[in-house]
């Protein structure tokens, strides 16, 4: 079946530095490609995603490209704030010959902490 | 914006009890979703429901039921609580259509089961 897997975590960096999150996925089909965010004691955000191979998906400084050739959906950003501090889900979406039910397979998810 | 609620943040209820956990959206969406989130698991599908009285087991069904009587509404029933169902509860809507339409969260409902 489908999965994603996501780097350990936890995740701590200083402010401005840059971040990597990586995602690998196995899929039947095109998958879309999707990266959710959870900011403490709130629920899941959609902060971008990609539906085809080679699409990029980008949101509020983060980016992350499908690559069909690795299998990854790698999230990135530049320059973090201590405000991206938060849980970061990486998931893909079902897909059957046009007809979607958009479950989505999750990855376990990475708490990235960002200090000052 | 869509709206996605759930109709408690916190809960507390007793082995054996019955539970219900409600939710509810504001955007005529087609499909609808449970999903319990533990740490180190992510989130795993309970139920979802691709529409009007429609469902379908997810990846963990075991101990639970859902109803969905109306468009708007989808009811996770923990039939007879048990301490192992203790963990974060989060529901998710999204409209019918191509596979990159995202789903759309609730907060969340943390129930514990003493």
């Amino acid at each position: 079946g489908d999965s994603v897997t996501q780097m350990e975590g936890p995740v701590t960096l200083s402010e401005e530095a840059c971040l990597t999150i990586n995602c690998t996925y196995t899929a039947t089909g095109y998958p879309s490609l999707f990266w959710y965010v959870q900011y403490p004691g709130e629920g899941l955000q959609l902060l971008l995603k990609a539906t085809k191979a080679d699409d990029k998906g980008s949101n509020k400084g983060f980016e992350a490209t499908y690559r069909k050739e690795t299998t990854s959906f790698h999230l990135e950003k530049g320059s973090v704030q201590v405000s991206d501090s938060a849980v970061y889900f990486c998931a893909l979406s079902d897909f059957f010959g046009g007809t979607s039910y958009g479950k989505l397979t999750f990855g376990q998810g990475t708490i990235l902490t960002v200090h000052p | 914006d869509v709206k996605v609620t759930q109709s408690s943040r916190y809960l507390v209820k007793r082995t054996g009890e019955k539970v219900f956990l409600e939710c509810v959206q504001d955007m005529d969406h087609e499909n609808m979703f449970w999903y319990r989130q533990d740490p180190g698991l992510g989130l795993r599908l309970i139920y979802f429901s691709y529409d009007v009285k429609m469902k379908e087991k997810g990846d963990i069904p075991e101990g639970y039921s859902v109803s969905r009587e109306k468009k708007e509404r989808f009811s996770l029933i923990l039939e007879s609580a048990s301490t192992n169902q203790t963990s974060m509860y989060l529901c998710a809507s999204r409209r019918q259509g191509q596979s990159n339409q995202p789903q759309h969260f609730g907060d969340g409902t943390r129930l514990s089961i003493l």
